[in-house]
């Protein structure tokens, strides 16, 4: 079946840029998204990539995908203490939002 | 402001008892979820409904249920055939259009305990 797969946790120092890494085994993916959940808060969508797209940015955000290695990345250049919080990466094969299938997750701290 | 309201915050159960949490959306979005979230994983579905007073199985309904009696509204009980409910619940609705990228919004949570 699908699966999506983060690792739990990643440290980086402020004003440094933080790389999270997620793989996803289902190549009939036709979205894939970034969500963002601060403490004791629900997710807020970051951003999100067709998967007819290599790459999308937006602002500090930069998202690669590589549909051959079925591996995506988020960058997030000049990292600040805001930006620390769990981060998810998620994945549907249609565009229907109860397919969607979501990682564990990457805990991201910022050390100063 | 359009959102997601779901209560309480914080809900405690004792063994044998059913609870019930709220989420309310004032975004007029048809479809609306409930996922399970624990430590370490990731949110895992427990029902969903994409239109009034019609609802799905999700990969973890046992021991939940819902109703869909008004657009607004999206109740899910806890019964006490959930033998593992300690968890943190997130309810979200999207938007419903056939081949459109459904975005989902979330709730600010309940974190539900066992006494």
């Amino acid at each position: 079946g699908e699966d999506v797969e983060q690792s739990l946790f990643l440290s980086v120092r402020e004003g440094d840029s933080s790389v999270i890494n997620c793989t996803y085994t289902d190549s009939s993916s036709t979205y894939l998204y970034w969500y963002k959940q601060e403490p004791g808060a629900g997710l807020q969508l970051l951003t999100y990539i067709f998967s007819n797209m290599d790459m999308k940015q937006d602002q500090r955000l930069t998202v690669l995908l590589n549909k051959k290695d079925k591996h995506l990345s988020l960058r997030i250049a000049d990292t600040q203490t805001g930006d620390s919080a769990i981060y998810f990466c998620a994945e549907t094969v249609d565009s229907s939002a109860s397919k969607i299938i979501f990682g564990s997750g990457t805990r991201l701290s910022i050390r100063p | 402001d359009g959102g997601i309201t779901q209560s309480p915050k914080y809900l405690f159960r004792k063994e044998g008892q059913n609870v019930t949490l709220s989420c309310e959306q004032n975004l007029n979005h048809d479809a609306m979820y409930w996922y399970r979230q624990d430590p370490g994983q990731g949110l895992r579905l427990i029902y969903y409904s994409q239109i009034v007073n019609d609802f799905q199985k999700g990969d973890i309904a046992e021991g939940y249920s819902v109703s869909r009696e008004k657009k607004e509204s999206f109740p899910l009980t806890v019964t006490s055939a959930q033998k593992n409910p300690t968890a943190f619940y997130l309810c979200a609705s999207s938007t419903r259009a056939t081949g459109v990228n459904e975005k989902l919004f979330f709730g600010s949570g309940t974190q539900l305990s066992v006494l």
